[in-house]
């Protein structure tokens, strides 16, 4: 089966622009969450959704939107891009539904933004 | 929120050492999961241990919940064992989910 898949590997964007990135979750799997990880820092959460409904909110602020789709794959959106939010964006699925699921992770999309 | 502490926050050893990485959280999770983190960024799973002790060939994980902490073990290391270590624990409010990472080991195995 294959993983946890993220697209692009890679964006360069400038200051102000909009980006979206992608994720579709392991087969089978429903409930899918985004992290930020910043360079010499553990991955923060962002959001997680579950059967296309928002279940958790991170710290992040509202420049930062997320969705899911019937098939259950997801995008992250980043309006107004600043420097900061240069970081490695990385996308985890479970199957949900029940806590005592493990988390998988896709290989992350890496933000460069000048 | 709850807060997740990783120790040792490095780690530099000589290949076919053996080492002991802690996790300590301030409050009661659900669920706690190790990561190996590789030089691409690549999360890979270790282990799901919210309670108890596993073992998967060099590794071995124990949580003890009741006094909230977690310990895994690497015996035998080689070179590719080298990378960021990083223990994640989530609690779930009411269905309002979120993994919490710890702080990191990086762990460094020298030839």
């Amino acid at each position: 089966d294959a993983g946890v898949t993220q697209s692009p590997t890679h964006l360069i964007k400038t200051r102000g622009q909009h980006v979206t990135l992608r994720c579709s979750p392991i087969s089978g799997h429903k409930s899918v969450s985004w992290y930020q990880q910043v360079l010499g820092q553990g991955p923060q959460f962002i959001f997680q959704y579950y059967e296309k409904e928002e279940r958790g909110r991170g710290n992040f602020p509202d420049r930062f939107s997320a969705r899911q789709f019937p098939n259950y794959s997801s995008e992250l959106n980043v309006n107004a891009l600043l420097l900061g939010d240069s970081a490695l964006y990385l996308c985890a699925s479970r199957r949900g539904g029940i806590s005592y699921n493990e988390q998988f992770f896709g290989p992350g999309t890496r933000l460069t933004v000048l | 929120g709850i807060q997740v502490e990783q120790s040792p926050p490095d780690l530099i050893l000589q290949e076919g050492a053996n080492s002991t990485l802690r996790c300590n959280f301030s409050d009661s999770v659900n669920n706690l999961q190790w990561f190996h983190q590789n030089p691409w960024g690549q999360l890979i799973n270790l282990f799901y241990i919210p309670s108890g002790t596993k073992q998967n060939g060099r590794l071995s994980a124990t949580t003890v919940a009741t006094e909230r902490y977690s310990l895994l073990y690497i015996s035998s290391s080689q070179t590719t064992d080298s990378g960021v270590y990083f223990c994640a624990v989530l609690i779930s409010n009411f269905g309002n989910e979120k993994l919490t990472f710890g702080t990191g080991t990086r762990l460094t195995i020298i030839p």
